[in-house]
């Protein structure tokens, strides 16, 4: 079965700094899609950038870029130029090519200090 | 447009009730999907909705149904409710497998 693990229960940055959210996965699938979500206290859950594994490529939208190693299993997000309504509870998530449900990690809480 | 829209947004039953969500998708979405997210913990999938069948499920018990109408708003149904079924109650729709778009979600609390 696929797990998706992130180890870091909360972190903090500074305004404007850049952070790195880590998280890996467990599969025996060579197809998949990598996501991040974001849910901020309004508990709206928010695709914040997706990657497929066939990609080299590592997704970039805006200031939140991913770093996408296959053959560690390893999926980070990177937050530049940290703002303060980046706050909120991010979430990896992990769904298989062939099945619709999307697997969740624990989430990371990121506080950003002013 | 009102994305994806859920009701009742807060709900509070006694063990052994049934319950009933709502989930309206965002405007062109054909395809509901429903997660459970207990608290300090990130969603599990229900199950998922399309063409008002129920596509994918799961695991969960029987006790958690479902349905979808022809105008795609969808309900989840919980019947014999346990004190472990509370939780916040996600809806997302999609046109696709990936749901982009989330409702607020329906706090459950079951004393």
């Amino acid at each position: 079965a696929q797990t998706v693990t992130q180890s870091q229960p909360e972190m903090s940055v500074q305004e404007a700094e850049t952070v790195t959210l880590s998280c890996t996965y467990d599969t025996s699938e060579s197809d998949y899609y990598l996501f991040w979500y974001k849910q901020p206290p309004s508990r709206q859950m928010i695709l914040v950038i997706r990657q497929e594994a066939y990609k080299q490529q590592n997704a970039t939208e805006n200031r939140f870029s991913v770093n996408f190693q296959k053959a560690a299993k390893s999926f980070s997000l990177k937050i530049s130029d940290s703002q303060l309504g980046d706050a909120a509870m991010y979430f990896c998530a992990y769904r298989s090519a062939y099945l619709d449900k999307i697997i969740f990690g624990k989430g990371t809480r990121l506080h950003i200090l002013p | 447009d009102a994305g994806v829209t859920q009701s009742p947004t807060h709900l509070i039953k006694t063990r052994g009730q049934q319950v009933t969500l709502r989930c309206s998708p965002k405007s062109g979405h054909d395809t509901v999907s429903w997660y459970q997210q207990a608290l300090g913990q990130g969603p599990q999938f229900i199950f998922q909705y399309y063409e008002e069948e129920e596509r994918q499920r799961g695991n969960f018990p029987d006790r958690f149904s479902g349905h979808q109408f022809p105008n795609y708003s969808s309900e989840l149904n919980v019947n014999a409710l346990l004190l472990g079924d509370s939780a916040l109650y996600l809806c997302a729709s999609s046109l696709t497998h990936t749901p982009r778009y989330f409702g607020p979600g329906t706090r459950l609390l079951v004393l």
